[in-house]
């Protein structure tokens, strides 16, 4: 079974600093997606960015980029420019590409403070 | 707008008594899911479903139930056999494939006393 391993229960940035939040990953399986999602205090989970696995290069959108290793299995999120609004928990997901098993196997997440 | 509801936000109930948490999307998406969040810990599937009248078993469905008679509505019961319910229940939906990306509800935090 897969298993995604976030090692970072809590991290702290300065405003407008970079952080990176690290995820690791379990697979046997060669074709897969990558997630990581957002969940700020109002607890309403928000896509971040996405990852196929087919996919050498690495995902970005705006602020945010993966560092995406396939062979060590690791799936890391880079924030630039550390905004206030970007506080909140952060949990990276796997999903099988395989038909007949649609969950997403998430992390325990990592709780991001950002200081002004 | 569209979206997904979950309601109540909050709910108590006593220990023994069934439960439903209610989810709606208006988002035309065929796959409904629920996880539950507890604290320190990522989400769980509990059930999905990819098609009205048809749903599978998450990781921990036992003491939960749930039912899909329409496209656009999922919801999900937590019954007296659920020995720990009191957690934070989270509806998702996607189209199909499913590993498009989730879109989810607000959540619905269930205390049982």
């Amino acid at each position: 079974a897969q298993t995604v391993t976030q090692s970072q229960p809590e991290m702290s940035v300065q405003e407008a600093e970079t952080v990176t939040l690290s995820c690791t990953y379990d697979t046997s399986e060669s074709d897969y997606y990558l997630f990581w999602y957002k969940q700020p205090p109002s607890r309403q989970m928000i896509l971040v960015i996405r990852q196929e696995a087919y996919k050498q290069q690495n995902a970005t959108e705006n602020r945010f980029s993966v560092n995406f290793q396939k062979a060590a299995k690791s799936f890391s999120l880079k924030i630039s420019d550390s905004q206030l609004g970007d506080a909140a928990m952060y949990f990276c997901a796997y999903r099988t590409s395989q038909g007949g098993s649609e969950k997403l196997v998430f992390g325990k997440g990592t709780k991001l403070t950002v200081n002004p | 707008d569209g979206g997904i509801t979950q309601s109540p936000k909050y709910l108590f109930r006593k220990e023994g008594q069934n439960v439903t948490l209610s989810c709606e999307q208006n988002l035309n998406h065929d796959a409904m899911y629920w996880y539950r969040q507890d604290p320190g810990q990522g989400l769980r599937l509990i059930y999905y479903s990819q098609i009205v009248n048809d749903f599978q078993k998450g990781d921990i469905a036992e003491g939960y139930s749930v039912s899909r008679e329409k496209k656009e509505s999922f919801p999900l019961t937590v019954t007296s056999a659920q020995k720990n319910p009191t957690a934070f229940y989270l509806c998702a939906s996607s189209t199909l494939p499913s590993y498009n990306e989730q879109f989810f509800g607000p959540g619905t935090r269930l205390t049982v006393l």
